[in-house]
C-alpha cells in the first residue's frame, strides 16, 4: 500500500530562519504531489503542487519544494520563515493507478517565534 | 466566495446513536471526496462521489458507514451506531472535474465528531 511520512512532528524555528520539511512517499510509479497548509483555525489549503515537468515547484508565500525522484521525496522549503507561517502542513501523494486516492502524511506543526 | 462548507463544525453523540455529517462543495464542482483524521495521524481517504454516484469507497468501513450525494443538497457522510473509535476530525473536499489525476482538491472546515 501506498505510505507517505513525514518524519518531522514538531518543528519551532526563528522569525527568519530557514525552513526545510521532509516528505518520503513510497509508490515507484508516476506520482502528482502536493503540500497543503492549515493555519490555526482555518482549513486546509494548497501550497504548492506537481505533476510534471520542473522538479522545483514555487508555491504561495515564497514556499518551494523540490521533487527528488530517486529519493521518492518531496521536501519543503522556505529561505526565510515568518511568524505567519505557523501552521499544521501536509504533503500528500496521489499515485497513477490509484484513481483517486490521496495519501496524506501525518503532518508537520511549525511554530516560528517572534 | 463560498469555499466548501461543513457543518456542523463539532458534533458530540453518545455509543449507538446515528452522526450526519454534512458537506456544500464549491459552487459548479460536482465532485466530492470524504477523509478521516484520527487523533495523531494523516488524513486517510473515505470515499469520492459524483452527484448521485458513489466512485470510489474503497477507503470507507464496510459496515455502519454511507455517503451520498444526491442531484439537490449537500453530500452526507451517515455513520450508523457510532462508537468511540470513531471520534475524529472528518474532511470533506470538492473539485470541479475529480476523475482527472491533475485536479486540484479544495477542502472544508471540517467537523470535529466526538462520541461519549
Amino acid at each position: 500500500a501506498q505510505s507517505v511520512s513525514q518524519h518531522n512532528h514538531h518543528v519551532i524555528l526563528s522569525e527568519a530562519a530557514s525552513l526545510e520539511l521532509g516528505c518520503n512517499y513510497s509508490y515507484g510509479g508516476t506520482v502528482n504531489l502536493f503540500w497543503y497548509v492549515q493555519y490555526p483555525g482555518q482549513h486546509l489549503q494548497l501550497l504548492l503542487k506537481y505533476f510534471s515537468g520542473d522538479p522545483l515547484v514555487k508555491g504561495i508565500k515564497g514556499f518551494e519544494a523540490e521533487f527528488i525522484k530517486s529519493k521518492f521525496s518531496f521536501n519543503l522549503r522556505k529561505p526565510s520563515v515568518q511568524w505567519s507561517d505557523t501552521a499544521e502542513y501536509f504533503c500528500a501523494v496521489n499515485a497513477g493507478g490509484t484513481g483517486n486516492q490521496f495519501y496524506f502524511g501525518t503532518g508537520t506543526s511549525l511554530t516560528v517565534i517572534p | 466566495n463560498a469555499g466548501v462548507m461543513q457543518n456542523p463544525r463539532h458534533l458530540v453523540r453518545r455509543r449507538g446513536q446515528e452522526a450526519r455529517l454534512r458537506c456544500s462543495p464549491v459552487k459548479g464542482h460536482s465532485h466530492v471526496y470524504w477523509y478521516r483524521q484520527l487523533p495523531e495521524e494523516g488524513l486517510k481517504f473515505m470515499v469520492y462521489l459524483q452527484k448521485e454516484n458513489i466512485i470510489d469507497e474503497s477507503g470507507m468501513p464496510k459496515e455502519r458507514f454511507s455517503a451520498e450525494f444526491p442531484k439537490e443538497g449537500p453530500s452526507i457522510l451517515r455513520i450508523q451506531q457510532v462508537v468511540r473509535g470513531d471520534s475524529a476530525a472528518y474532511f470533506c473536499a470538492s473539485s470541479p472535474q475529480g476523475a482527472l489525476l491533475t485536479d486540484t482538491q479544495y477542502f472544508g472546515p471540517g467537523t470535529r465528531l466526538t462520541v461519549l
